[in-house]
């Protein structure tokens, strides 16, 4: 299965711990964008990133949230000293090529995190 | 900032009727219009696309159109099946621009 992975499927952490979570693009996809779903909302861009660069994470909350991705490996979501607000399915996409009229998003099955 | 907007949150339909969801949007730079479709535990997957160029994409029993001056865009699934039932979102991305937004969702339901 070639789609993009996401683990874990589902991570639980108390207040002030940090979540790690993480997104093996497809195949041959050098783009990827984190979405956040709050309960009862759609999808919300967060960041976009290729291989080592940060494109634009003008929807991703200043404090206590970071992404990477590195040269090696996956893409890496991080939340420091979380609060139950952020309590959320994150999704990650990835794509091919930007520039292209036609660039479809593939997703992963996302990471329920569960603050408590 | 809601810049798509799909208002109605459910939708029910008998099983061989159409199905329509209805999608706004309010940012004029959009010009690429996608729908996916999201099974609970799942993530979205894509399911039909417009460019604005087009008023009308058709694949299959899905169809999407587009009308520019409303900024509105429809889905239609005809005939609807049982397996159709999940939520439908509605997204929007301008071509240079990967930030694309998705409205909160439709949940829909086709009834055998």
């Amino acid at each position: 299965n070639a789609g993009v992975m996401q683990n874990p499927r589902h991570l639980v952490r108390r207040r002030g711990q940090e979540a790690r979570l993480r997104c093996s693009p497809m195949k041959g996809h050098s783009h990827v964008y984190w979405y956040r779903q709050l309960p009862e909302e759609g999808l919300k861009f967060m960041v976009y990133l290729q291989k080592e660069n940060i494109i634009d994470e003008s929807g991703m909350p200043k404090e206590r949230f970071s992404a990477e991705f590195p040269k090696e490996g996956p893409s890496i979501l991080r939340i420091q000293q979380v609060v139950r607000g952020d309590s959320a399915a994150y999704f990650c996409a990835s794509s091919t090529l930007q520039g292209a009229s036609y660039n479809e998003q593939f997703f992963g099955p996302g990471t329920r995190l569960t603050v408590l | 900032d809601q810049q798509v907007k799909q208002n109605s949150p459910s939708l029910s339909v008998q099983e061989g009727r159409i199905s329509i969801l209805n999608c706004d949007y309010t940012n004029s730079m959009f010009d690429y219009f996608l729908w996916y479709k999201k099974y609970p535990a799942e993530g979205p997957t894509f399911l039909i696309s417009i460019s604005s160029i087009k008023d009308k994409n058709e694949d299959g029993r899905f169809t999407v159109f587009l009308n520019k001056s409303a900024k509105h865009l429809s889905l239609h699934i005809v005939p609807s099946q049982p397996g159709d039932s999940a939520v439908y979102f509605c997204a929007a991305s301008s071509d240079n621009n990967n930030d694309m937004r998705f409205g909160a969702g439709t949940r829909l339901t086709v009834k055998p």
